[in-house]
């Protein structure tokens, strides 16, 4: 069955760098969302994306997050300048396309900012 | 904007006792509704979706969930626990278009005995 996979499964990171999760959607899903779960917290969303342009995104996606889809197969959530209120499990999520509705997960990537 | 209560952060059955796990969401028109089940280090796995029709949703794993409109509910139940469904269940709320953001609530952990 096809699954969403997402790179690293652990990131540790110096405040103030850049880091780039990456996510392979469920390959025939045009629909593509990040969220991200602080530790003892709810899982929140950042953005949503479809056809190569921002759908949606919360207050939480300010200038220093990008995503981008750089291929036919890789979604890529980058973070310019970390902070250590980054620190989160960040997960990847695939919709098929209109008149769907669930959303399809990853097993998620731990940013540790220290 | 839409919401979702989890009452229950914890809870503790015995192997093959019922299970119900409560979920009370806010969203202005009809929602739709999801239970995702997150094991330890794995990502969120859908185990079943509401979007319309009979309110009864059957899904994965032997589990169903009931949509009650009047007490703006979807409880997830099964009813006989497995040891493997030790694990952490997130009620969700998506927006009404075919394309959104998921709200979730915080979760709800189930520890089974033997």
């Amino acid at each position: 069955e096809p699954e969403v996979t997402q790179t690293p499964s652990h990131q540790v990171t110096q405040m103030g760098q850049e880091v780039i999760l990456r996510c392979v959607p469920i390959s025939n899903h045009l629909y593509f969302y990040w969220y991200r779960q602080i530790l003892g917290q709810k899982v929140e969303f950042l953005v949503s994306f479809y056809n190569n342009e921002i759908s949606e995104k919360s207050e939480i996606f300010d200038d220093q997050f990008s995503v981008e889809r750089p291929d036919g197969s890789n979604f890529t959530l980058k973070i310019r300048s970390t902070k250590l209120e980054d620190s989160a499990m960040y997960f990847c999520a695939s919709q098929r396309g209109v008149g769907t509705y669930e959303q399809y997960f990853g097993p998620g990537t731990r940013l540790t900012v220290t | 904007a839409q919401s979702v209560t989890q009452p229950d952060i914890h809870i503790t059955v015995s192997e093959g006792a019922s299970l119900e796990l409560r979920c009370n969401y806010s969203y202005g028109a009809t929602p739709y509704l999801f239970w995702y089940v997150q094991s330890p280090g794995q990502g969120l796995q859908l185990l079943l979706k509401y979007f319309s029709g009979d309110t009864l949703v059957q899904g994965i794993k032997g589990f169903e969930a009931e949509f009650k409109r009047s007490q703006s509910s979807f409880n997830l139940r099964k009813p006989s626990v497995h040891w493997s469904d030790a694990a952490e269940y997130f009620c969700a709320v998506g927006a009404g278009t075919s394309y959104g953001k998921l709200t979730f609530g915080q979760g709800t952990i189930l520890t089974v005995h033997p």
